[in-house]
């Protein structure tokens, strides 16, 4: 079992759709869950950091970390052609100042928003 | 503008040779990292580095050597000994925490 599963899609929606993207993980040390968008050929670029459970809302997008089930996920509102892109799970276990705990990538879902 | 900068973009590669990848970033950043990205895989960690003049092997180290002579600079060299090396290498880099990753745009390596 890998440690971070993600659905690799493609995922087609229609502009306005609300979408939601998953990732499943095994390692309950983690507390620390990311999500990063990647556009085609570019290299990822960081939307959000979340500590622990719960939410966490920044415009459009929402993550949620349910540590129970060892689930997250993050909720696009009302998507923009412009939202099309790869989105990458990331998490990590407790950081110290004096160690690196590494940062363990899914492998992405691949998103298009049809406008 | 602060960021990473990665050169060249695209690179190509007789195999049997020795290439090196450049990563140069100006915010600051204690922490540098090269991963590798294969389709439908998740980045692969090659190495990192937490301070200059000294770095630690990823998951994926063989053939793949670093240096962190400068706090700025983070080159990468695919050795002949990497198996497999065509990819898209992604240089990042982070505070000393390492969460907040901030990535470049990434060197597509063909070996042929």
């Amino acid at each position: 079992q890998k440690e971070v599963e993600q659905d690799p899609g493609p995922l087609s929606v229609p502009e306005g759709a609300i979408v939601s993207l998953n990732c499943t993980y095994s390692n309950s040390a983690f507390q620390y869950f990311m999500w990063y968008r990647q556009y085609s050929r570019k290299g990822p670029e960081l939307l959000m950091y979340t500590y622990s459970s719960g939410n966490k809302e920044d415009g459009r997008f929402t993550a949620q970390v349910d540590k129970s089930s060892k689930y997250i996920s993050l909720f696009i509102r009302d998507s923009q052609p412009s939202d099309s892109a790869t989105y990458l799970c990331a998490m990590s276990g407790i950081m110290k100042k004096t160690s690196y705990d590494k940062v363990i990538f899914g492998p992405g879902t691949s998103l298009s928003v049809i406008p | 503008d602060g960021g990473i900068t990665q050169s060249p973009k695209y690179l190509f590669r007789k195999e049997g040779q020795n290439v090196t990848l450049s990563c140069e970033q100006n915010l600051n950043h204690d922490a540098m990292y090269w991963y590798r990205q294969d389709p439908g895989q998740g980045l692969r960690l090659i190495y990192y580095s937490q301070i200059v003049n000294d770095f630690q092997k990823g998951d994926i180290a063989e053939g793949y050597s670093v240096s962190r002579e400068k706090k700025e600079s983070f080159p990468l060299t695919v050795t002949s000994a990497q198996k497999n090396p065509t990819a898209f290498y992604l240089c990042a880099s982070s505070g000393t925490s390492g969460l907040e990753q901030y990535f470049g745009p990434g060197t597509r390596l063909t070996v042929t």
